[in-house]
């Protein structure tokens, strides 16, 4: 079915572990973002990537790597977890216009560290 | 750094009822949009409004747009259960990045 899947939904890791979070688009959309959500900060933007192998920052990097070998993908890998980084991530994506396009959500990864 | 800011942080209405919600934000936009984002779900993109638009429609949904007073507002006309969800505004940041700005949202609770 076309659409964006994140896996897993939800994962419990401890501090100090790498742990990947994956997102899949069928769409072939360009642009893939993902963003974290915390109550009292709204959804902020770690990183968005235009194309593949193209990516750049955004609002909270720090601490988060990511890469786009394929359009389909954009996976999302936080290198050694802290507390701080217990949070709802989503990944979207969107198509490239002049001006800004609706974005497409995932239905989010869950993920607590302890 | 929020662009949108939501008003107000909680609405609580009887079903059968228009439910009116609002979004301030801070720096010149090219386009406005509108998600909802039901429990446990991602955001669903509702509706886009272009800087030089005042009103815009869809089905029960109707938005207004401000570009002086830099603020939108949502109406959620004859409210129904399913209508229960958080509401997000979002701003671009630089026309043709694609990179939207959220506010916090404005929980919205529809009672039968």
């Amino acid at each position: 079915d076309a659409g964006i899947t994140q896996s897993p939904r939800y994962k419990i890791t401890e501090t100090g572990r790498q742990v990947t979070l994956m997102c899949h688009q069928t769409w072939s959309h360009s642009y893939m973002f993902w963003y974290r959500q915390d109550l009292g900060h709204g959804l902020r933007l770690i990183y968005y990537s235009a194309a593949a192998d193209i990516t750049d920052k955004g609002e909270v990097p720090d601490g988060y790597v990511v890469s786009r070998s394929k359009t389909e993908n954009f996976p999302l890998t936080l290198e050694s977890a802290t507390r701080s980084q217990t949070s709802v991530y989503f990944c979207a994506s969107s198509s490239p216009g002049i001006s800004n396009q609706p974005q497409h959500f995932g239905d989010g990864t869950r993920l607590s560290i302890l | 750094s929020q662009q949108g800011e939501e008003d107000p942080q909680a609405l609580s209405i009887q079903e059968g009822e228009n439910a009116t919600m609002n979004c301030s934000y801070k720096t010149s936009i090219n386009n406005l949009q509108w998600y909802r984002q039901n429990s446990g779900r991602g955001l669903v993109h509702l509706i886009l409004i272009r800087s030089n638009e005042r009103e815009k429609h869809s089905g029960r949904l109707r938005v207004t747009l401000d570009t002086s007073k830099k603020s939108s507002s949502l109406l959620i006309t004859a409210s129904r259960a399913a209508d229960t969800a958080s509401y997000f505004c979002a701003t671009d940041v630089l026309q043709g990045a694609q990179k939207l700005v959220f506010g916090q949202g404005t929980r919205l609770t529809i009672n039968p």
